[in-house]
């Protein structure tokens, strides 16, 4: 069992720079999540892929924010210009689910994001 | 609106001794209830979870949870912590097609040796 692996686990960037975070979920996983955490405060969900298909995305998610999943595999993250409200850790979740069935999901280290 | 709400945000407690932390959740529809535990340094694990029946849930090291359903409370225990239980514990809830968590902003239990 690998679980769920993020890469870089570390980003320091300047502001306006563009970023992008990949996340390799459990193997045949179909659902793979993103949220983001700050500090002191709970994971927030940010967007939700069943295989290739994103399904949805939440209002925290701006128009700078991107996020794929060809293939219904590995899936990305990208921010285009960031800002210093971006800085926090951008965690990855995936999980096997059925149509219409509660699932369970496993989480990657996340990734670390400073923007200077 | 959903949220899920803990009151307790630092909690410290010396070895041996009992552990409830408090979490209460507002949740239209069937929800689904989850424990989450950060060790320092690791990432989230899944405590224990609640989807249907015994509303008394187990999960791993000595874990326990209720469901209250008439509380909206899913309250976490413990009857003897120990050193090794020092983390930030993250209760979420979660319903509806995405299946998409909410969390509560997390408590930190440190254990004295």
């Amino acid at each position: 069992d690998t679980g769920v692996s993020q890469n870089p686990r570390h980003k320091i960037t300047k502001r306006g720079q563009n970023v992008t975070f990949r996340c390799d979920p459990i193997s045949e996983h179909n659902r793979l999540y993103w949220y983001r955490q700050t500090l002191g405060q709970g994971p927030e969900f940010l967007t939700y892929f069943q295989n290739e298909a994103q399904l949805e995305k939440s209002r925290l998610l701006s128009d700078r924010f991107s996020a794929e999943r060809p293939k219904g595999s590995f899936s990305t993250l990208e921010i285009q210009r960031t800002e210093q409200g971006d800085s926090a850790m951008y965690l990855c979740a995936s999980s096997f689910g059925l149509a219409g069935t509660t699932d369970t999901q496993y989480f990657g280290p996340g990734t670390r994001l400073t923007v200077l | 609106a959903q949220s899920v709400s803990q009151h307790n945000h630092h909690v410290i407690l010396s070895e041996a001794a009992s552990l409830e932390l408090g979490c209460n959740y507002s949740y239209g529809g069937t929800v689904n209830l989850f424990w989450y535990v950060q060790y320092p340094g690791q990432h989230l694990q899944l405590l224990l979870k609640y989807f249907s029946g015994d509303p008394l849930v187990k999960g791993i090291k000595g874990f326990e949870a209720e469901f209250i359903k008439s509380k909206f409370s899913f309250n976490l225990r413990k009857p003897s912590v120990q050193w090794s239980d020092t983390a930030e514990y993250f209760c979420a809830a979660a319903g509806g097609a995405t299946n998409k968590l909410i969390f509560g902003t997390g408590t930190l239990l440190a254990v004295q040796p």
